[in-house]
């Protein structure tokens, strides 16, 4: 199956600096790849689908200016937190596309444990 | 209205049973439907996926889908330990391929 690779898988930063996300697609190309925060006990929510070669889609609520989203290859797709505080500390998680032919499920990577102090 | 919706939990059985996790969703045009369990800490990872109406076996897991009544489940048989998780359901909404995910049953598998 499809592999996506997540990178780092935590980081701990300080309030007001800025920390990038990385997340490569490894076998396969990838126009289109989705980027979720979970916070503790609660499900996983879109932030915004990531087009290569075009600007990010954000969803309703999400600051674009904070999240920085950069798709510049059809296998990496990067994540920036731009002036991180305590209340973006949660679980970023990224994934390939649920595609268009049936039985191809959403390729998720490891995840990104991120904690601002 | 959530779109998906799942009871929370935690739902309990013993090792052994069958584990009945239920959701529904609210977009009548929904067309893939999938199970997911997450251990904590972790990325979620596909159980099942469905895309019809009816019974979906794999292994000891079953998916159900009645589109009619907008209702998808999964079925564990001979639940394990193992098997604790949190399960997360989810819908593709027919439109740029994302998924909207339910909040997740908590499932303990007492041995």
């Amino acid at each position: 199956g499809a592999v996506v690779s997540q990178h780092p898988s935590w980081v701990i930063c300080k309030s007001g600096t800025s920390v990038k996300i990385e997340c490569r697609s490894l076998d396969f190309q990838a126009t289109t790849m989705f980027w979720y925060r979970q916070f503790p006990k609660q499900s996983l929510m879109l932030m915004a689908t990531s087009n290569e070669g075009s600007k990010a889609t954000y969803e309703q609520g999400v600051e674009k200016d904070k999240f920085l989203i950069n798709h510049a290859s059809l296998t990496l797709s990067t994540l920036t937190v731009t002036s991180a505080h305590p209340e973006d500390s949660s679980f970023y998680i990224c994934s390939g596309p649920t595609g268009a032919v049936r039985d191809t499920e959403a390729f998720f990577g490891q995840g990104t444990r991120l904690t601002v102090v | 209205q959530k779109e998906v919706e799942q009871n929370s939990g935690p739902l309990s059985v013993p090792e052994g049973a069958i584990a009945s996790l239920n959701c529904t969703y609210s977009d009548r045009v929904s067309q893939s439907f999938f199970w997911y369990r997450q251990y904590s800490g972790k990325s979620p990872e596909l159980i099942m996926s469905i895309y019809s109406n009816g019974d979906k076996e794999d292994g000891r897991f079953t998916a159900q889908l009645n589109k009619a009544s907008q209702y998808v489940s999964l079925l564990i048989r001979d639940s394990q330990p193992s098997d604790s998780a949190t399960y997360l359901c989810a819908v593709n909404g027919g439109y740029g391929n994302k998924l909207v995910f339910g909040a997740g049953t908590i499932l303990r598998v007492k041995s």
